[in-house]
């Protein structure tokens, strides 16, 4: 299994710009989220779904959208990029217990 | 939600114990007490979880309060390895799913 896969590892984004974050899951888990961890802070919870079709907003969703169109795929996309979305991102996956995380992605809008 | 309060950082000498407290005042009889530790800027990696029996597992121990107001992981012969932030998450069971929330962690520092 390769577990929570991220791409890309990292971005540069000029201000304005869109890009999708790619979220993908090999072991069947229902359950998906997206954080954003600024320098020196904790994990803030963007989006997450507990299945296919269905998406909630967590702590800090304006300026995001995301879409779970299978029970594998959890993309995130940022419309108009701005300097505050400077970040890493993280998804990750669980079914009940322990949940699993992606490598992140380093994202900088500049 | 149920918050958790957890000291900003920690030292420890490698080879002694570890015990990184977190207070949950507000949690309720059916959520949970997770940690999870987070080394260098990878993704966090889980550690143990318990709802009010103390649990042990290969990398640590977990204790919990009889009113379950707070919460000790127990890292009992702790490794420069172990150098992380440590965050105790509540789980938050809700009808439309389960949120999975992170505070602000706990920097442990493990010196030689």
């Amino acid at each position: 299994n390769a577990g929570v896969t991220q791409t890309p590892k990292f971005r540069i984004l000029k201000i304005g710009q869109s890009m999708t974050l790619q979220c993908t899951q090999d072991m069947n888990h229902n359950y998906m989220y997206w954080y954003r961890q600024d320098p020196g802070m904790g994990l803030k919870l963007i989006y997450y779904s507990v299945g296919a079709g269905i998406t909630d907003k967590g702590e800090v969703p304006n300026g995001y959208n995301v879409s779970r169109s299978t029970t594998e795929d959890f993309p995130l996309r940022l419309e108009l990029a701005a300097p505050s979305q400077t970040s890493v991102y993280f998804c990750a996956s669980t079914e009940t217990t322990e949940a699993f995380f992606g490598q992140g992605t380093r994202l900088t809008v500049v | 939600d149920a918050k958790t309060t957890q000291p900003t950082s920690m030292d420890c000498a490698e080879g002694r114990a570890a015990n990184l407290p977190c207070n949950h005042s507000t949690i309720s009889g059916n959520e949970y007490v997770y940690w999870y530790r987070q080394i260098h800027s990878q993704g966090p990696q889980y550690i143990i979880h318990g709802l009010k029996n103390n649990e042990t597992n290969e990398m640590a121990s977990l204790i919990i309060t009889e009113d379950r107001k707070s919460s000790t992981l127990i890292l009992p012969h702790a490794t420069l390895r172990d150098t992380a932030v440590y965050y105790c998450i509540v789980r938050v069971e809700e009808t439309s799913g389960s949120r999975l929330t992170f505070g602000e962690g706990t920097q442990l520092t493990v010196n030689p």
